[in-house]
């Protein structure tokens, strides 16, 4: 099954933009690359996800690259209510989300 | 506030005892979850229901036993559990059952504590 990869930790200033990398090597080409993230004391929420091409929301921008090996979500002005666990997915059998261990984002005001 | 919800909170039980997790979701929405964030694991997907079907169990333990009378309630009945299974089981519900297609909409979670 396809694995993620991402870094530990990653820290931010308040109201600069974020950009949150994920590797994903192993993506098969039905894979979708799902974001969600994790606040302190409460469950995941759904940040963006996408197949191929740039997906924009109110939360978040995430790009993918070409060949899909990688792809990077990009918080464009953080906040400190933006300070979570970030995991990037990618879906297995179109019926499971494999969670990892996330990015554990700190936002220094 | 994401519509869905979870009772109890917290919940610490012994290792003989029965106890129900419940889960309702507000959202109209078709297929929900069960999941297990252990404190050194990365959240596990444990069952899938899909219009009350259930579609998906990742080789959970029976004594673990889920059940979805309608679309917006799902139970996950505890017996004779270990300390190991001590974590935090998380709700969460989606319009469609292809988890690729829909976000999901998680719950609080209950902190399970077995003793």
């Amino acid at each position: 099954d396809a694995k993620t990869t991402q870094p530990n930790s990653m820290e931010s200033n308040e109201e600069e933009p974020v950009h949150l990398p994920c590797n994903h090597s192993t993506i098969s080409g039905t894979d979708y690359i799902h974001w969600y993230r994790q606040l302190p004391s409460q469950g995941p929420e759904y940040v963006i996800h996408g197949l191929t091409s740039n997906v924009n929301n109110r939360m978040a921008s995430l790009a993918i690259a070409e060949d899909r090996k990688s792809s990077t979500l990009i918080l464009h002005r953080a906040t400190l209510r933006d300070a979570a666990v970030y995991y990037c997915i990618l879906t297995y059998n179109n019926n499971d989300m494999r969670f990892g261990a996330g990015t554990r984002l700190t936002v220094k005001p | 506030e994401t519509g869905v919800t979870q009772t109890p909170r917290h919940l610490v039980m012994g290792m003989t005892n029965k106890k129900s997790l419940k889960c309702e979701q507000h959202l109209g929405h078709n297929a929900m979850y069960w999941y297990k964030q252990s404190a050194k694991k990365p959240l596990e997907l444990m069952f899938v229901y899909n219009f009350k079907e259930q579609t998906e169990n990742n080789s959970v333990p029976s004594r673990f036993s889920p059940e979805c009378p309608n679309s917006s309630h799902l139970f996950l009945h505890l017996h004779t559990l270990q300390p190991e299974d001590s974590a935090l089981y998380l709700c969460a519900s989606s319009q469609g059952w292809v988890v690729s297609s829909y976000e999901q909409y998680f719950g609080p979670g209950t902190r399970l504590t077995v003793t």
